[in-house]
């Protein structure tokens, strides 16, 4: 089955840090762009970062220099590490497969996760 | 970078149509012709529905529709049904990454 299982989420304090994963199944991990989504209980979608299957990463102006995103082919799987997190991080972040290349140059998110709920609170 | 514009909510009856609007500025929606719509179901995963402003993932009904002019995109739904009812989010590619639309509640009544 093509899916996507984000875990590593939970409750952290103000400053604290938090490593969140993203099993691929079903297709072929090592040649997709893959990407984090997040979103607030409430609130709309928020891009966070992107990796290349080359390894080129991208991260948006809030999380730059805090959250490092990576991913290891060989087991089929994404990271975002992050770390010095603050009550805005707060959200569910989903785990998302990038439209292939083949098929548009543009960033378009095919497949999603079920997500996994980050805290950030005292 | 600022989310895309969106209006909070739209409604119109079964059978109907409906247009959502999605403005941002020439860094993004009017820059460039990487826009998509998601359509996202209370409690579930978001699922793209549009692509390049005009494409339709294999799948998704001929009812779903975009279109884009200078800096507005807007995604038409035809022949409004129930389960259409949820939030739609537009996205658009920007020199620092994408940014979606604050997301429109479409209510079928």
């Amino acid at each position: 089955e093509v899916q996507l299982v984000e875990s590593g989420g939970g409750l952290v304090q103000p400053g604290g840090s938090l490593r969140l994963s993203c099993a691929a199944s079903g297709f072929t991990f090592s040649r997709s762009d893959m990407h984090w989504v997040r979103q607030a209980t409430g609130k709309g979608l928020e891009w966070v970062s992107a990796i290349g299957a080359g390894g080129d990463t991208y991260y948006e102006g809030s999380v730059k220099g805090r959250f490092t995103i990576s991913r290891e082919n060989a087991k089929n799987s994404l990271f975002l590490q992050m770390n010095s997190l603050r009550a805005g991080d707060t959200a569910v972040y989903y785990c998302a497969r990038e439209l292939p290349d083949t098929v548009s140059h543009g960033w378009y998110f095919d497949l999603w996760g079920r997500g996994t709920l980050v805290t950030v609170s005292s | 970078q600022s989310a895309l514009t969106q209006p909070a909510s739209v409604s119109g009856s079964p059978g109907q149509s409906i247009t959502i609007s999605c403005t941002g500025t020439s860094s993004d929606v009017g820059g460039y012709n990487y826009v998509s719509w998601y359509q996202q179901h209370p409690g579930k995963a978001p699922k793209l529905m549009i692509y390049d402003v005009t494409s339709r993932p294999s799948g998704v009904s001929d009812r779903f529709s975009g279109s884009k002019f200078g800096n507005t995109a807007s995604l038409t739904i035809s022949g409004l049904q129930a389960e259409d009812e949820a939030e739609y989010y537009c996205n658009s590619h920007t020199s620092g990454g994408t940014v979606f639309g604050g997301g429109t509640k479409l209510i079928v009544l």
